[in-house]
């Protein structure tokens, strides 16, 4: 079973709102990531968590905080967030990060930002 | 310098035809990964082939067929009597051995018109 699952599907939040994104799988995998895809355009690597560790992240701005409380979830927190960031937010995982292994996609959120 | 050309932005072909999707990339590193992902208008990065830089063989699965040339840096996708359900964005892309990021490929829109 390679199945990544996101919620919610859809998010729309202003401003000054607070919400999480939230992540799971149960395929035994140690790496999760976080990616952000903009309109036509490919996914951009934001975070990367190796056995429950933030290992990677790619300048990403302090109004999105990830957290990963187990080896199957992972969360990304946002706050104060601008309209610029409305897109589709994906979560991967992979069996781990040092063998280039195949990651593995959920459906995504897309999240609109007034 | 790790680099993904997809040159072909979109494509339309009618239902039935045959269809190559090209990739050329580009990497000073000997091992690396090749990865095909289709993404279809749900948003979801579904996985198609993975391949390593030591193999060569082309590989058939279905209707699904890759072509991967070292001496030209290029791995290629046909699909074989296109379906309206093949309609989708196609990622190439490239990680390199014990890497975690893949660079992708600007991707290739596919329509396939009944």
């Amino acid at each position: 079973d390679t199945e990544v699952t996101q919620t919610p599907k859809h998010l729309v939040m202003g401003m000054t709102n607070k919400k999480s994104l939230k992540c799971e799988q149960h395929m035994g995998h140690r790496a999760m990531y976080w990616y952000k895809q903009k309109a036509k355009k490919p996914p951009e690597l934001m975070f990367v968590y190796s056995y429950e560790k933030l290992s990677i992240n790619e300048s990403v701005p302090s109004r999105f905080s990830p957290e990963c409380p187990n080896s199957s979830l992972l969360n990304l927190h946002l706050h104060a967030l601008q309209p610029e960031d409305s897109a589709l937010y994906l979560c991967a995982s992979s069996q781990d990060t040092s063998r280039s292994d195949t990651q593995y996609f959920g459906p995504g959120t897309r999240l609109t930002v007034l | 310098a790790q680099k993904v050309t997809q040159a072909q932005t979109e494509i339309s072909v009618v239902e039935k035809e045959d269809v190559t999707l090209d990739c050329v990339y580009e990497t000073r590193d000997t091992t690396y990964y090749l990865f095909w992902y289709k993404q279809p208008p749900s948003g979801e990065l579904v996985f198609l082939i993975r391949r390593n830089s030591f193999d060569e063989q082309n590989e058939i699965s279905g209707r699904y067929s890759w072509n991967f040339q070292k001496s030209t840096s290029s791995f290629n996708f046909t699909i074989t009597a296109s379906q309206v359900v093949d309609s989708a964005v196609y990622f190439c892309a490239l990680v390199n051995t014990g890497g975690f990021k893949t660079i992708f490929g600007a991707g290739t829109r596919l329509f396939v018109k009944a």
